[in-house]
Formats: C-alpha cells, structure tokens, sequence
C-alpha cells in the first residue's frame, strides 16, 4: 500500500515560517490534504486538494505539491499553531485514503 | 454551524460489542458520504469506514472488515457504527467524519470523538 513519509518533529521560532512535508512516491501526481490536531481536539482540515484552504483558516496556511514531496507552509508562526499535522492522500489505488504519520509542530 | 456529536464509547471486554452513534446537525445529511475515523492513544490516523450518502457504497479497514457495520438514519440524521469482536487493538478514539462534497475525499468537518477502551 501507499507510504506516505512526514517528520516527527519540526520546530520554529515564533514570527518565522515552518514547512511539513509529506513524501511519497509521485505524491505530486494525487490530491493532498493536511489537518491540524492540537492537544485533545479532534483534527480540523486546513488545506484541501493541495493548496485551497477552507474558510475560515488563516492565509498563513498554504500548501503545495510536486514530485515526490507535498509541504504545508505556516507562514508567521503563532504560539496556537504548535499542534500535530497530517497529511492525507487519496488516489484510486489508495482508497480511500492513506494518513502520513503525523508532525509534531513545536513553537519555541 | 455543522455539528457531529458522538456517543456510545466505552470499556468493553475483547470479544464484546459497542454501537457508536453520530448525531449530525447544521448540514442536510443526506447528501453527504460520511467516515469513521479512528486514533489509538498517542498514534495516527485511521480509516476505518464509510458510507455513502444513500447507504449504497460501503468501505471497511481490513483491519475491521467482517467485524463493524456502519449504517445510516437520514430521517434522524445520524451515523452508526456497530462493533462486534472487539480486540485489544480495536482500542482508540472513534471520530465522525463529514467528507467533502469533491471526489478527493478531504475530511471536511469532525466530531469530538468518543473513546473505545478494549481490555479485559
């Protein structure tokens, strides 16, 4: 089945810009979503299809995706940002859909 | 606003059964797929099933397959999961999901989730 590779742990510095990638082989070539999980919450989609964003999520968040590698961009990190992120593939072959282990956003 | 509401959670001997229950509020059901999803404690993400808007179209985890029944009551706007044979690893947090209204299959909206302990 699909593997989908994420860091365990990334660290930023509030103000600066975090970036999660999510690998997999031609990962460019399938539809990607990233959902954010702060501590005892259920997890809530931020970036749909590789880069839209659902209402009511900051501009902060962006997406994108090529090649083998899909990466979240949390641009002016806040303290609230600091949660684990997932990211999620779907493709025919993976119905319905494959989880990334997980990133642990840390905010210094 | 849309409201997934779980219930039914609990601790449970292996080899025992549980129903969960989702009570969906703020979005017209019926023309939505919907999905469990699951957690076990301090892990990932897992698909366990879904169901599509009609009932028509059913996926099961093979982790899960020939074990769970998920259905669905559109009058009563509600999503249910029965599990039977339950094991040890079937133990985690069971969330409802609303999938989106695209073919790709995003998790559009999550219930709080409803904890499944499994253990003797």
């Amino acid at each position: 089945s699909y593997v989908l590779t994420q860091p365990p742990s990334v660290s930023v510095a509030p103000g600066k810009t975090a970036r999660i990638t999510c690998g997999g082989n031609n990962i460019g070539g399938k539809s990607v979503h990233w959902y954010q999980q702060k501590p005892g919450q259920a997890p809530v989609l931020v970036i749909y299809y590789d880069s839209d964003r659902p209402s009511g999520i900051p501009e902060r968040f962006s997406g994108s995706n090529s090649g083998n590698t899909a990466t979240l961009t949390i641009s002016r990190v806040e303290a609230g940002d600091e949660a684990d992120y997932f990211c999620q593939v779907y493709d025919i072959s993976d119905h319905p859909g494959v989880f990334g282990g997980g990133t642990k956003l840390t905010v210094l | 606003q849309v409201q997934l509401v779980e219930s039914g959670g609990g601790l449970v001997k292996p080899g025992g059964s549980l129903r969960l229950s989702c009570a969906a509020s703020g979005f017209t059901f019926s023309d939505y797929y919907m999905s469990w999803i699951r957690q076990a404690p301090g892990k990932g993400l897992e698909w366990v099933s879904y169901i599509s808007s009609s009932g028509s179209t059913i996926y099961y985890a093979d982790s899960v397959k020939g074990r769970f029944t998920i259905s669905r009551d559109n009058a009563e706007n509600s999503l249910y999961l029965q599990m039977n044979s339950l094991r040890a690893e079937d133990t985690a947090v069971y969330y409802c999901a609303r999938q989106g209204s695209g073919s790709g299959y995003d998790l559009e909206y999550w219930g709080q989730g409803t904890l499944v302990t499994v253990s003797s």
